[in-house]
């Protein structure tokens, strides 16, 4: 599995955008970059994953690195309901996640 | 069901005893895994099924652990003469692997507690 590294936490205003970068300079040519989050109490959700190109959803847009060593993830508003760990996640095929330790994103009012 | 429904959602027990934990995947959805996840790190892979059968059970710690699918829906994650050690949330997740990007939907978990 492709070793990542993210900060241990960032914190950021409510309805500022919020940049969570990522490296995984270990990523494999084939590997998908996924990104779950874990909101408190909860399961981890899925956020958003691409491969080489940018990607938007209605929750997040995904930025990678031209030579795929690092990615950020982009709230382009945060919300208060945006609080919660942020995973990183280079995936192979559909092989089992692997979670680091992740991201904790503050927001505040 | 809408979601992935674990039960219990708390469980406290003493050390030595049996802990069954039991896991309702989406209907249709063929993989199931179960994770479990101790304070302040991110969930730890345990076993993944894929129908009935265990594809990957890599994970789990020791043989003290055992989990079952047996018609290839509900699951359960049997834990035995349980240890402190073993004090952590369990999740499970499921997903059709046909779809997409395999996304994994996760259960709130079940919290289990040894004395």
């Amino acid at each position: 599995d492709a070793k990542t590294t993210q900060p241990n936490s960032m914190e950021s205003n409510e309805e500022e955008p919020v940049h969570l970068p990522c490296n995984h300079s270990t990523i494999s040519g084939t590997d998908y970059i996924h990104w779950y989050r874990q909101l408190p109490s909860q399961g981890p959700e899925y956020v958003i994953h691409g491969l080489t190109s940018n990607v938007n959803n209605r929750m997040a847009s995904l930025a990678i690195a031209e030579d795929r060593k690092s990615s950020t993830l982009i709230l382009h508003r945060a919300t208060l309901r945006d609080a919660a760990v942020y995973y990183c996640i280079p995936r192979a095929g559909y092989s089992t996640l692997t979670f680091g330790k992740g991201t904790m994103l503050l927001v505040s009012p | 069901g809408a979601g992935v429904s674990q039960t219990p959602s708390n469980k406290v027990t003493e050390k030595g005893k049996y802990v069954e934990l039991r896991c309702d995947p989406i209907s249709g959805h063929t993989a199931l895994y179960w994770y479990r996840q101790s304070l302040g790190q991110g969930p730890e892979f345990l076993i993944y099924f894929q129908g009935t059968g265990a594809a990957d059970d890599s994970g789990l710690p020791n043989d003290r652990f055992f989990a079952v699918r047996p018609e290839g829906s509900v699951s359960t994650l049997k834990i035995q003469r349980t240890e402190r050690g073993d004090s952590a949330v369990y999740l499970c997740a499921s997903s059709h692997p046909l779809s997409g990007a395999n996304v994994l939907t996760f259960g709130a978990g079940s919290r289990l507690t040894v004395l």
